[in-house]
C-alpha cells in the first residue's frame, strides 16, 4: 500500500520568501504519480502540481516547482515569492494503488505567510 | 466548465434525519469520488463511482448511502448518523479510473456536515 509522510504539521514564512513543504513517500509500484493540494479554510482542494515517476524534468507550475528525488522517494514542493494568499494547508497525495485513481494523502503542512 | 458544484454547503441534521448531498460536474469525467474530512486530518475515501457503477466502498457504513444517477450527478444519501460523523464531504472527479498520466482530481468545496 502505498504511504504519504509529511513531517511539517505548520511553516512559517515571510511574504516574498521561498519556502519547501517536505513529502516523502512509499510505494511499490514501478509507475506512479505525485500531487500536491491546497486547502483554504473554505474546504476547497485546489490541484497544484503534478509528478509523473518516469518524468525527466522536475515539474513546475508558475510559482510552484517540484524537487522530485526518486532514489529518496521525496516530493517536496517549493513556492517561490510568497503571497498571503498561500496561507492554506497543503497536501501531498498519490493514487492508492495503480489500477485506481482514489488519492491517499499525507497528513498535510499548514502554511502561514507573514506580511 | 472545469468546476464540481456541491450541495449544501453546511448541513445540520439530528440522528434520526434523512438528508442527501449533491455533487455535479460537467467536465465529462467518467469517475467520480466521496471523501470524508474530519477536523485537521487529511480526506479519507469513502466511495468511487467509474461510469456510473460502484466500484469502490471502502468500508462505509450502511448509513451512508452513495448514488449516481448519471454521469454528472453524485449523491449521498445520510440516514441515522452518529456525532463522529460530522465532517467535510469532499465530492471529486477525474477523467477515468484507469488511466496513467496526470488524471488529477478536481474537489469540489464540500458540505460542512454537523450531526447533533
Amino acid at each position: 500500500a502505498q504511504k504519504i509522510t509529511q513531517t511539517q504539521p505548520g511553516m512559517f514564512v515571510q511574504e516574498k520568501e521561498a519556502v519547501t513543504l517536505d513529502c516523502t513517500y512509499d510505494t511499490s509500484d514501478p509507475s506512479y504519480g505525485l500531487f500536491w493540494y491546497k486547502q483554504p479554510s473554505s474546504g476547497e482542494m485546489i490541484f497544484l502540481i503534478y509528478q509523473g515517476s518516469y518524468d525527466q524534468q522536475n515539474a513546475t507550475e508558475g510559482r510552484y516547482s517540484l524537487n522530485f528525488q526518486k532514489a529518496r522517494k521525496s516530493a517536496n514542493l517549493v513556492i517561490s515569492a510568497s503571497q498571503l494568499g498561500d496561507s492554506a494547508m497543503y497536501f501531498c497525495a498519490m493514487p492508492m494503488d495503480t489500477g485506481r485513481r482514489a488519492l491517499t494523502f499525507g497528513s498535510g503542512t499548514r502554511l502561514q505567510v507573514q506580511p | 466548465d472545469t468546476e464540481v458544484t456541491q450541495t449544501p454547503k453546511h448541513l445540520v441534521m439530528g440522528m434520526t434525519n434523512k438528508k442527501s448531498l449533491k455533487c455535479e460536474q460537467h467536465m465529462g469525467h467518467r469517475a467520480m469520488y466521496w471523501y470524508k474530512q474530519k477536523a485537521k486530518k487529511p480526506p479519507e475515501l469513502m466511495f468511487v463511482y467509474s461510469y456510473e457503477k460502484l466500484s469502490i466502498n471502502e468500508s462505509v457504513p450502511s448509513r451512508f448511502s452513495p448514488e449516481c444517477p448519471n454521469s454528472s450527478l453524485l449523491n449521498l444519501h445520510l440516514h441515522a448518523l452518529q456525532p463522529e460523523d460530522s465532517a467535510l464531504y469532499l465530492c471529486a472527479s477525474s477523467l477515468s479510473v484507469g488511466l496513467a498520466g496526470v488524471n488529477e482530481q478536481f474537489f469540489g468545496p464540500g458540505t460542512r456536515l454537523t450531526v447533533l
